[in-house]
């Protein structure tokens, strides 16, 4: 049963132009959300997060978008550049945090120079 | 460098053999969490220690364990391992419960 969903294995940009990540969860309990990037023979890392208080979160070129009635999220990254290349997971949990994280199966990101 | 450290970086047994894996999570830090990744899936949770004592477990089979010692770093004991039991293993540690995750940069076994 899969409850964090990456339905897109892998996406391709242009250096410059928006990149559009996006994560369906189907348990109403999530209430905090959070994206993490992968780089190669390295652990995930934590770039952004938002609570279900929230529907929009940003930091620097990365914002995260909530949409509580669809269970979605996105993560827009304006500009891509090409060190932005990486695998990015979203991942949720339960009572603000209080339960383990949740991981979606991963999208992984190209940025063409 | 995320502060967690996972040790050995790879590993290679054979079926039915048993392997620990080690984590040291950052200073200061409590929880520790095991996640394993197979290959194209996403991050399975396994289990979760604070400060000692067992928090919260996700899809663990029962030929695997783990503990928290004193000293707060961690063990993973996979035992009678299966070809499927290859994956990335790895663990991650936060202040308490929940927050953003530190994660080490993992231990990938091979199951031969």
């Amino acid at each position: 049963d899969q409850q964090v969903k990456q339905n897109s294995p892998s996406l391709s940009v242009q250096e410059g132009r928006i990149s559009i990540l996006n994560c369906d969860y189907t348990n109403s309990m999530f209430d905090y959300f959070l994206w993490y990037k992968k780089y190669p023979a390295e652990g995930p890392t934590f770039l952004i997060s938002i609570s279900s208080i929230k529907d929009k979160n940003e930091d620097g070129r990365f914002t995260v978008f909530l949409n509580k009635s669809a269970k979605h999220l996105s993560l827009h990254i304006v500009p891509s550049q090409p060190g932005d290349s990486a695998v990015y997971f979203c991942a949720a949990s339960a009572q603000t945090g209080r339960r383990a994280l949740t991981f979606g199966s991963g999208t992984r990101l190209q940025v063409q120079p | 460098d995320s502060g967690v450290t996972q040790t050995p970086k790879h590993l290679i047994t054979a079926t039915g053999q048993r392997v620990t894996l080690r984590c040291s999570p950052r200073s200061g830090d409590l929880s520790v969490y095991w996640y394993q990744q197979s290959l194209d899936q996403g991050l399975q949770f396994l289990i979760q220690y604070y400060n000692g004592e067992e928090r919260a477990k996700g899809n663990i089979l029962e030929r695997f364990s783990a503990q928290q010692f004193p000293d707060l770093h961690s063990e993973l004991n996979l035992s009678s391992l299966e070809l499927g039991d290859s994956a990335l293993y790895f663990c991650a540690s936060s202040p308490g419960y929940g927050e953003k995750l530190f994660f080490g940069s993992g231990t990938q076994l091979s199951v031969l």
